[in-house]
């Protein structure tokens, strides 16, 4: 049974870059099967994809993002991360991490999920 | 505005059957296939339907989905209480290169 937590703040003031951790038990970021993802949901509102990355580092990013996102892997930990630069009140949201099976994207396995409110 | 369109509630009562729709386009619901999610309240959405129709294990049969064409939709069959949630579909969509969720559809079970 795979398990994602994410970490790190929960409080990030405008302009500054918003970062977040996600740690994966019971499975392996290395896998060649499956991506991960990271997904956000601003308060009472719906889901927003943001981006996965593959075990060899390859990522993609919803493009309305793009300019201001970065999600890396560390395989070594078994931890995957997501950066977001510039962040403004509207990137206040839930953020998920979640296992992506890849080619056919769809997300089994889900972190608890993170608020993260950005204000200064 | 969300690239996927669902209606923004659907309620029934217990024992109905219900259907929540999701429209898309051709690049999207049109190309690839349909996913569902069940988001009950204070908690992560958990995989409810993939692949269009597929259920995950543990996930009871009286959930089903179905694709045709550009529109998909989720039908729930013997509605309980426990089913009160909110539901999105999602499919990657090969124009944007990316991918998107509907608005998401608030079931209440009356």
């Amino acid at each position: 049974q795979v398990q994602l937590q994410e970490s790190g703040p929960g409080l990030v003031k405008p302009s500054e870059t918003l970062s977040l951790t996600c740690t994966v038990s019971g499975g392996s970021v290395s896998s060649r099967s499956y991506y991960w993802s990271w997904i956000r949901q601003p308060p009472g509102k719906g889901l927003e994809w943001i981006g996965y990355i593959s075990y060899s580092g390859s990522t993609n990013y919803n493009p309305s993002l793009k300019s201001r996102v970065t999600i890396s892997v560390d395989t070594s930990k078994n931890q995957f991360s997501l950066k977001l630069s510039s962040v403004t009140a509207a990137d206040t949201a839930v953020y998920y991490c979640a296992k992506d099976h890849g080619s056919a994207w769809f997300f089994d396995y889900w972190g608890q999920g993170t608020l993260v409110t950005v204000s200064s | 505005q969300s690239v996927l369109t669902q209606p923004p509630s659907a309620s029934g009562t217990p024992g109905q059957r219900v259907t929540i729709s999701c429209s898309g386009s051709r690049s999207n619901i049109g190309s690839n296939t349909v996913n569902w999610y069940q988001q009950l309240p204070g908690t992560a959405p958990k995989l409810l339907i993939y692949s269009n129709n597929q259920r995950p294990s543990g996930v009871p049969d009286r959930f089903s989905g179905s694709k045709s064409g550009t529109s998909a939709s989720l039908a729930i069959s013997g509605l309980q209480s426990e089913d009160e949630a909110d539901y999105y579909c999602a499919a990657w969509d090969d124009s944007l290169n990316g991918g998107v969720f509907g608005g998401g559809t608030k079931l209440t079970v009356l």
